[in-house]
C-alpha cells in the first residue's frame, strides 16, 4: 500500500515569512494529493489539492507543487499570518487495493511567531 | 461541500463495552470512510463503508472489532467493540465529494 512521509514535524517561522512543508509518497499509481489544515479540537479542513496531471497549483497565499518523477509534493505558504498556525497534513490517494481512501502523512505543526 | 454530522460528539466508556458512532450526510454520497486519529497523531483509514455490501477494511482493522453499517447513501455507523484504553481516539467519518474528501466533526472517545 501507499506510504506517505512528511517533513518537518514542527516548523516555526516568523510572521510574514514563508513556510514550506514537504511530502514523499511511495505508490507511483497515486494520482491525487490533498493538503488538510487541522486546528486544535477541530476537523481537518481541505486547503488545497493537486492531481497528477498538474505540476503546480496556487490559491492566494497557498501553493502546492508536485514532482511525479521524484514522487514528492510540497505545500508553500507565503506571507504567513498568526491564523496559519495549525497542524498540516498531506495525503495521497491510495488507488490500489484495500479501502481506497486517503493515506496521510504524520503531520507538521506550523507555529507562526509574532 | 456536504454537511456531515456525527453522534455522539464525545463519550467516556468503560473497557469491555461497545460504542456505536453515527455519521449522517445531508446528501447522497457514494463513498464514505471511517478514520481514526489517536491523540497527537495523524489520521489512519479504518475502512470504506460500502452501501449494500460489507465494508472494506484496511490492514490492521477487522470487522469483529469495528463493525460498520451503511444502510443507505446518507448514513453509516461504526461500532467500536470490546473497548480497551488503546481505543481512546477521535473517530472521523469522511465522504468523497466530486473532487476530494470532507470530514465530519469527529467523535472523541475515552475508554477507562
Amino acid at each position: 500500500g501507499e506510504n506517505v512521509e512528511q517533513h518537518p514535524s514542527t516548523l516555526s517561522v516568523q510572521e510574514g515569512d514563508s513556510a514550506v512543508i514537504k511530502c514523499t509518497y511511495s505508490d507511483s499509481a497515486s494520482n491525487y494529493f490533498p493538503w488538510y489544515k487541522q486546528e486544535l479540537g477541530k476537523r481537518p479542513q481541505l486547503i488545497i489539492d493537486i492531481r497528477s496531471n498538474v505540476g503546480e497549483k496556487k490559491d492566494q497565499r497557498i501553493a502546492v507543487t508536485l514532482n511525479k518523477t521524484a514522487k514528492h509534493f510540497s505545500l508553500h505558504i507565503t506571507e504567513t499570518q498568526p491564523e496559519d498556525s495549525a497542524v498540516y497534513f498531506c495525503a495521497a490517494h491510495d488507488s490500489g487495493g484495500g479501502a481506497d481512501g486517503l493515506t496521510f502523512g504524520k503531520g507538521t505543526h506550523l507555529i507562526i511567531q509574532p | 461541500s456536504a454537511v456531515i454530522s456525527q453522534k455522539p460528539s464525545r463519550d467516556i466508556c468503560q473497557r469491555g463495552t461497545s460504542l456505536t458512532i453515527q455519521c449522517q450526510v445531508d446528501s447522497q454520497v457514494t463513498m464514505m470512510f471511517w478514520y481514526r486519529q489517536q491523540p497527537g497523531q495523524s489520521l489512519t483509514l479504518i475502512a470504506t463503508a460500502n452501501q449494500g455490501s460489507e465494508a472494506t477494511y484496511e490492514s490492521g482493522f477487522v470487522i469483529d472489532k469495528f463493525p460498520i453499517s451503511r444502510p443507505n447513501l446518507t448514513f453509516s455507523t461504526l461500532t467500536v467493540s470490546n473497548m480497551s484504553p488503546e481505543d481512546s481516539s477521535i473517530y472521523l467519518c469522511s465522504v468523497a465529494g466530486k473532487e476530494t474528501q470532507y470530514f465530519g466533526p469527529g467523535t472523541r472517545l475515552l475508554v477507562l
